[in-house]
C-alpha cells in the first residue's frame, strides 16, 4: 500500500530562520511527487511536481528536492505569510491518477 | 482566470437530510475528483470522473454519490448525512488521464456541518 509520512507535524520558526520539511514515501513505483500549500479553511494550492530522484524545483523562498525515498521542502528566510500547512502527495505508476496525501506539516512563522 | 469553483463554501444540514455540493471548472480539464478532508487529516479521495466515466474508491461509503452532467460541472450527493460526514469537501481537476505534468488543481472547498 502506498504511504506518505510527513514530519514534523508542526514547526514554529522565527522570521528569517531557514528550515526543511520532510516527506517520506513508500510507493510501488513513483510517477510523481507533489507539494501543496493549504491555508486554513481553503483548498490546497499547487506548488511543485517532482518526477525523478535528484530533481529540484524552486519558487521564491521554497525549494523542493527528491530522492528515491523522500522529498524535502526547504524554506529559506521565511516570512509570516509563509505560514500554512504544507501537504505532500505521491502518484504511483500503473495508470491511476490517484494522489495519496500525507497529513501535512503546519508551519508557523513568527515576526 | 481559469479556476475551480465550489458552492456553497459553507453548508449546514441536519442528520439524515440529503445535501448536494457543487463544483464547476473553467480549466476544460477532463478529470474531476472529490476528496474528503477531516480536521488535521490528509485529503481522502472519494471518487473521480474521467470525462463521463465514473470511478469509485473501494472504501467510499454508499451514502456518497456523484454526478457529472457535463465537462464543467460535478456534484457530490450525500444521501443521509451522519455526524461523521462533517468535513471539508474538496473538488479537484486534472488535465487528462495518464498525461505528463498532470497536476491536480483544487477548489476552495465546502465546509459541511451536520447537526
Amino acid at each position: 500500500e502506498d504511504q506518505v509520512t510527513q514530519s514534523p507535524e508542526a514547526l514554529r520558526l522565527q522570521e528569517g530562520e531557514s528550515s526543511s520539511l520532510n516527506c517520506s514515501y513508500t510507493v510501488s513505483g513513483l510517477r510523481g511527487l507533489f507539494w501543496y500549500r493549504q491555508d486554513p479553511g481553503k483548498g490546497p494550492e499547487f506548488l511543485f511536481t517532482l518526477y525523478s530522484a535528484g530533481e529540484e524545483k524552486e519558487k521564491e523562498r521554497l525549494k523542493a528536492t527528491l530522492t528515491k525515498k523522500e522529498s524535502f521542502l526547504h524554506i529559506t528566510a521565511p516570512k509570516p505569510e509563509d505560514s500554512a500547512t504544507y501537504l505532500c502527495a505521491v502518484q504511483a505508476e500503473g495508470g491511476s491518477e490517484k494522489l495519496v496525501f500525507g497529513k501535512g506539516t503546519k508551519l508557523t512563522v513568527n515576526p | 482566470d481559469a479556476m475551480v469553483i465550489q458552492n456553497p463554501r459553507y453548508q449546514v444540514t441536519q442528520f439524515g437530510k440529503p445535501v448536494t455540493l457543487s463544483c464547476s471548472q473553467t480549466l476544460n480539464h477532463n478529470v474531476m475528483y472529490w476528496y474528503q478532508q477531516k480536521s488535521s487529516q490528509a485529503p481522502k479521495l472519494l471518487f473521480h470522473y474521467y470525462d463521463k466515466d465514473f470511478n469509485n474508491e473501494a472504501d467510499t461509503p454508499d451514502n456518497f454519490q456523484s454526478r457529472r452532467p457535463n465537462t464543467s460541472f460535478c456534484f457530490l450527493d450525500i444521501r443521509s448525512p451522519g455526524l461523521g460526514d462533517a468535513a471539508m469537501y474538496l473538488c479537484a481537476t486534472s488535465r487528462d488521464w495518464g498525461a505528463s505534468y498532470n497536476e491536480q488543481f483544487f477548489g476552495p472547498g465546502t465546509r459541511l456541518t451536520v447537526l
